[in-house]
C-alpha cells in the first residue's frame, strides 16, 4: 500500500525567504507527483506535475523535484510572500488513483 | 469551462437519513475519484471509477456507493448517514491515469451529520 508522508506538518516563516517543503513515499511504482495547493473551506488547485521520468518542474516561483528511486520530492517556493500562506498537499499517482500526503500548512509572515 | 462540479456545497442530515452527492465534469474525462477529507487524515479515497459503467472500492467505502451512468456524472450515495460521515467530500477526475495527467478537484462538499 502506497504512503506519503509529508514534513513539516506546519511553517512559519517571514515573508521574503525561501522554503523547502518535503514529500516522501513508500512506492516508487508511479507515474507523476502531483503538488496542490489548498485555501481554507477551498477545493484543491494543482500547481505542479512532474512526470516519473522528469527531475524537476518550475512555475514562476515555484520548483518541484522529483528523485523516484528515493521516493522523495521538494516544493521550493522562493521569496514567499503572505499570499502563499496555504495548505501544501503532495500526491503520487499510481494504477488508478491518487494518494495523498497529509499536507503542510504554511503561514508567511508580512 | 466549468471543470468539476459538485452538488450540492453544504448539507445537514440526520442520523439515518440517505443523500446523494452529485459530480459533474464537462473536460471528457474517463477517471473519476470521490474522497473525503477530515483533520489530521487526510484525503482518503472512497470509491473510483475508470469509466462509464465502472466502478471500484477505495481505502474507505463502507457506507457509501457510487454510480457512474454516464461519463461526466459521478454519484456518491449515503446510504444511512452516521456522524462518522461528517466531513468534506471532493470530487476529482483525470483524462486518464498516467505520466502526463492532471487530476482536477471540485470545490467540496461539506456534510454534517448529527
Amino acid at each position: 500500500k502506497q504512503e506519503v508522508t509529508q514534513i513539516p506538518a506546519a511553517l512559519s516563516v517571514p515573508e521574503g525567504e525561501n522554503l523547502v517543503l518535503n514529500c516522501s513515499f513508500t512506492d516508487s511504482a508511479i507515474y507523476n507527483l502531483q503538488w496542490f495547493r489548498q485555501d481554507p473551506g477551498k477545493g484543491l488547485t494543482s500547481l505542479l506535475l512532474i512526470q516519473s521520468s522528469q527531475r524537476e518542474q518550475t512555475s514562476g516561483r515555484l520548483n518541484a523535484s522529483l528523485d523516484k528511486s528515493s521516493g522523495r520530492s521538494t516544493l521550493y517556493i522562493a521569496a514567499s510572500q503572505p499570499g502563499d500562506s496555504a495548505t501544501y498537499l503532495c500526491a503520487v499517482t499510481g494504477y488508478s488513483t491518487l494518494t495523498f500526503g497529509k499536507g503542510t500548512m504554511l503561514l508567511v509572515s508580512p | 469551462n466549468a471543470g468539476v462540479t459538485q452538488t450540492p456545497k453544504f448539507r445537514v442530515l440526520k442520523t439515518g437519513q440517505s443523500m446523494t452527492l452529485l459530480c459533474a465534469q464537462d473536460m471528457n474525462h474517463e477517471y473519476m475519484y470521490w474522497y473525503r477529507q477530515d483533520p489530521g487524515m487526510g484525503l482518503r479515497l472512497i470509491h473510483y471509477s475508470v469509466g462509464e459503467g465502472t466502478t471500484a472500492k477505495g481505502e474507505v467505502p463502507d457506507g457509501y456507493n457510487v454510480s457512474r451512468l454516464k461519463k461526466q456524472n459521478f454519484l456518491l450515495g449515503l446510504e444511512s448517514a452516521a456522524p462518522s460521515q461528517t466531513s468534506v467530500y471532493f470530487c476529482a477526475s483525470s483524462l486518464i491515469t498516467g505520466g502526463n495527467t492532471e487530476a482536477f478537484f471540485g470545490q467540496g462538499t461539506r456534510l454534517t451529520v448529527v
